[in-house]
């Protein structure tokens, strides 16, 4: 089975500041895509960045990045210039090949808090 | 309008009542999605809609029924729910049903059973 562990409940940092939020997962698939969602006070959820586990290039969106490693099965994702408005609920999830249909696996979400 | 539209935003309901929400994608997009957030639990998917037609259910109660009468709107019927039926539902949408594609969610609908 996969599984998707966020070990952050929760997290905080100062506006301005760099954070890092973790994410590990387990999967018996070799391919297979993983996703960082953005959900705010608004309830709406945005996909942050996506990463094709086949591309070692670590996927980086804006101030968004991830640090993935493959082996260790680890998808932490960084925030740079930490801004007020990165406040919200962080969920990690795994999906399968691009051919699959199986239901992404969301973690249960760390909530990040923005310090002014 | 643009996005994902949920209504209602919030349903208070008792357990011997019928409700009913309402998802629209105003994005073309072809699949579309029922999740469940509880507190403090991962997301969990319960419908899918692939070009109108169901696809997976994944062992959702009968009490929830979903409806599609076309690709740009989704249904969940609710009828004789228990409290531990209370939580956000989200509805999602995506251009097609692959696991891999971006998900665009609207805002929920935070049901509490009474």
């Amino acid at each position: 089975a996969q599984t998707v562990t966020q070990s952050q409940p929760e997290m905080s940092v100062q506006e301005a500041e760099t954070v890092t939020l973790s994410c590990t997962y387990d999967t018996s698939e070799s391919d297979y895509y993983l996703f960082w969602y953005k959900q705010p006070p608004s309830r709406q959820m945005i996909l942050v960045i996506r990463q094709e586990a086949y591309k070692q290039q670590n996927a980086t969106e804006n101030r968004f990045s991830v640090n993935f490693q493959k082996a260790a099965k680890s998808f932490s994702l960084k925030i740079s210039d930490s801004q007020l408005g990165d406040a919200a609920m962080y969920f990690c999830a795994l999906g399968p090949p691009f051919s699959g249909n199986t239901p992404l696996v969301f973690g249960k979400g760390t909530r990040l808090s923005v310090i002014a | 309008e643009t996005g994902v539209t949920q209504t209602p935003r919030h349903l208070v309901m008792g357990m011997t009542n019928k409700k009913s929400l309402k998802c629209e994608q105003h994005l073309g997009h072809n699949a579309m999605y029922w999740y469940k957030q509880s507190a403090k639990k991962p997301l969990e998917l319960m419908f899918v809609y692939n070009f109108k037609e169901q696809t997976e259910n994944n062992s959702v109660p009968s009490r929830f029924s979903p409806e599609c009468p076309n690709s740009s709107h989704l249904f969940l019927h609710l009828h004789t729910l228990q409290p531990e039926d209370s939580a956000l539902y989200l509805c999602a949408s995506s251009q097609y049903r692959a696991a891999n594609e971006k998900l665009f969610f609207g805002s929920g609908t935070q049901l509490s059973v009474l």
